[in-house]
């Protein structure tokens, strides 16, 4: 099994509804991260959460909502996606100190028509 | 504010060619640097990274890179490129908070196209 999981690997939705992506890991790090990926623009930092308790918002996170559920898994929401949410999202854990090790998933691709 | 520039959007180098991709960051304090490589389809995967210590550093591919705080610089290099280098590359900054290890933040990437 990969170390950070992301589910579901490709989504398809219509504007308006909600969506949930999931990421899970094995990795046991204390902070994880949702990136957004589009092309030309590089990745931009959504939400992070140091530990179960501190989450905290990033460059682009209007239109976006995080959920910590435990230290294995942080969850990305779209509460009414739009089309130019449209874009390959990655999570990622990293260690408390020191080395900025990334471990990053898969990604998502999740495209809102 | 801390960014991170890679000028070059798009290079394409023959097989076998010196590659250089380029890499300027702004940041107050004493920088941690990165270089990540995306194949196509795929997540991102750490080449190398910079602490401190000696400038140069080497990576995972043969790929290695140069500090240069003098022009803010964190330059990738690799003597001889692969066919399978091709794949989009990015740069990123590790910015802290109080002492304390913060995000990372990346460039805006720049994509290699290999010619044989």
């Amino acid at each position: 099994d990969a170390d950070v999981t992301q589910t579901p690997r490709n989504r398809i939705t219509k504007t308006g509804k909600r969506i949930m992506l999931e990421c899970s890991q094995t990795k046991g790090h204390d902070r994880m991260y949702w990136y957004r990926q589009d092309p030309g623009l590089g990745l931009r930092l959504i939400y992070y959460s140091f530990d179960v308790k501190d989450i905290n918002k990033g460059e682009i996170s209007d239109g976006y909502s995080v959920s910590r559920q435990a230290q294995a898994k942080f969850s990305l929401s779209l509460e009414s996606a739009i089309p130019n949410q449209t874009a390959l999202y990655f999570c990622a854990t990293s260690e408390r100190q020191g080395s900025y090790g990334y471990t990053f998933g898969s990604g998502t691709r999740l495209t809102v028509v | 504010a801390q960014s991170v520039t890679q000028p070059d959007i798009h290079i394409t180098v023959s097989e076998g060619a010196s590659l250089e991709l380029r890499c300027n960051y702004s940041y107050g304090a004493t920088p941690y640097l990165f270089w990540y490589v995306q194949s196509p389809g795929q997540g991102l995967q750490l080449l190398l990274k910079y602490f401190s210590g000696d400038t140069l550093v080497q990576g995972i591919k043969g790929f290695e890179a140069e500090f240069k705080r003098s022009q803010s610089s964190f330059n990738l290099r690799k003597p001889s490129v692969h066919w399978s280098d091709a794949a989009e590359y990015f740069c990123a900054v590790g910015v802290s908070y109080g002492g304390s290890q913060g995000n990372l933040i990346f460039g805006k990437g720049t994509k290699l196209s290999v010619k044989p």
